[in-house]
């Protein structure tokens, strides 16, 4: 079983929609999560840390953490065509900096 | 906040041929830095870490070799480039004592022919 498991996609979905993408995860040393956004080309961004269960919020984003599950969720609300890239979850232990990545899920968002 | 500049932008090298990717730091000291490689479909694939100058750990076996001669400098090297070579490559920095996951350059296309 892989630390980290990630639906890789392709998910196409309307303008407008509320898209969904998660990964779970094996280890439960893991302590932080993060979400980073990669445009075709470039680089991955950080767009969503949180290191706790539930819900952060940050405009249209919304990262879900459940430690007990070791399951989280990325929602983006109002879907836009410039959403569209690769989405890659990372987590990582307490006391370390390596992150362990999911192989990303592209997304496009049709106008 | 950090800042990470790796160049160049786009590299077609044939088979055997050397190889130096660069990449540099600005806006923290002693950071962690790595080196990570994306093929198609196979997400990120970790190659090197270095926790300090002159420090290399490495994750995979391979015909590249990394270099950390400055704090905030680290370059991936090769003498001689495989097919197998090609891809994207990327740079990234954490600075110790921040938890807020890393920064990643905008990456190398490597393509080798």
């Amino acid at each position: 079983q892989k630390e980290v498991e990630q639906d890789p996609g392709p998910l196409s979905v309307p303008e407008g929609a509320i898209v969904s993408l998660n990964c779970t995860y094996s280890n439960s040393a893991f302590q932080y999560f993060m979400w980073y956004r990669q445009y075709s080309r470039k680089g991955p961004e950080l767009l969503m840390y949180t290191y706790s269960s539930g819900n952060k919020e940050d405009g249209r984003f919304t990262a879900q953490v459940d430690k007990s599950s070791k399951y989280i969720s990325l929602f983006i609300r109002d879907s836009q065509p410039s959403d569209s890239a690769t989405y890659l979850c990372a987590m990582k232990g307490a006391g370390s900096y390596q992150l362990t990545f999911g192989k990303g899920t592209k997304l496009s968002v049709i106008p | 906040s950090q800042t990470i500049h790796q160049w160049p932008a786009t590299l077609v090298q044939p088979v055997g041929s050397p190889l130096s990717l660069e990449c540099t730091v600005e806006g923290t000291s002693n950071p962690n830095l790595y080196w990570y490689r994306q093929a198609a479909g196979r997400g990120l694939q970790l190659l090197f870490y270095s926790v300090g100058i002159g420090q290399i750990s490495s994750e995979v076996p391979q015909n590249l070799s990394a270099s950390r001669p400055q704090d905030r400098q680290f370059i991936l090297s090769s003498k001689k480039l495989l097919l197998s070579d090609s891809g994207f490559y990327l740079c990234a920095s954490v600075t110790a004592g921040l938890n807020y996951g890393y920064t990643f350059g905008s990456g190398t296309r490597l393509t080798v022919v």
